[in-house]
């Protein structure tokens, strides 16, 4: 089964920086993958899905994601984040009827 | 409003003594699941339903069990609820296979 990794765990950055978190996933053939946020003491939301198409993938709240299947990422950015963006970003595949996901970046923005 | 709830918000509990925590969505979706969330592990899947009395394993189905008696409900029951079994868990549902999953706001439970 397809999975997927993030390799930045903790990500500590001022408003107006750019944000770029890694996402990789197992390997090759059909993929789908996701982006979710999770906002201190919330449930989890979905920024943006990659099934097919266009690799450069628009989210919600100006969040971006590429498909680069040579590498084998789904890498999530921001050009320019805000205090708010704090929250834990998980990038997720599915699988059959599962979702499964990495183990989750925790970002702080610091004002 | 669409939504996913769950019950209770919080949980303390003992070893050992039987508790249920509910799971209802409001958006007739068929597919349901529960994961448990623990630091530095992401998400993980126990239980997933794709319809009525239609339910499969997860990841980590030990000391778990579900039912899915009626489309909007999705129960998740631990018999004999463990310390390990302390962690954070959500609910999800969504229409289908590979479309958007909504996530409950989630129940903190702890077995002492």
């Amino acid at each position: 089964a397809q999975s997927v990794s993030q390799h930045n765990h903790h990500v500590i950055l001022s408003e107006a920086a750019s944000l770029e978190l890694g996402c990789n996933y197992s390997y090759g053939g059909t993929v789908n993958l996701f982006w979710y946020v999770q906002y201190p003491g919330q449930h989890l939301q979905l920024l943006l899905k990659y099934f097919s198409g266009d690799p450069l993938v628009k989210g919600i709240k100006g969040f971006e994601a590429e498909f680069i299947k040579s590498k084998f990422s789904f890498n999530l950015r921001k050009p320019s984040v805000q205090w708010s963006d704090t929250a834990e970003y998980f990038c997720a595949t599915l699988n059959d009827y599962k979702l499964s996901f990495g183990a989750g970046t925790t970002v702080t923005v610091r004002a | 409003e669409a939504q996913v709830t769950q019950n209770p918000r919080y949980l303390i509990t003992v070893t050992g003594k039987k508790l249920t925590v509910t799971c209802s969505q409001n958006m007739n979706h068929e597919y349901m699941s529960w994961y448990r969330q623990d630091p530095g592990l992401g998400l993980r899947q126990i239980y997933y339903s794709m319809n009525v009395e239609v339910t499969d394993k997860g990841d980590v189905p030990e000391g778990y069990k579900v039912s899915r008696k009626e489309k909007r409900n999705f129960p998740l029951i631990l018999e004999s609820p463990s310390p390990n079994q302390t962690s954070l868990y959500f609910c999800a549902s969504s229409f289908g296979q590979g479309l958007e999953a909504f996530f409950g706001q989630g129940t903190r439970l702890t077995v002492v």
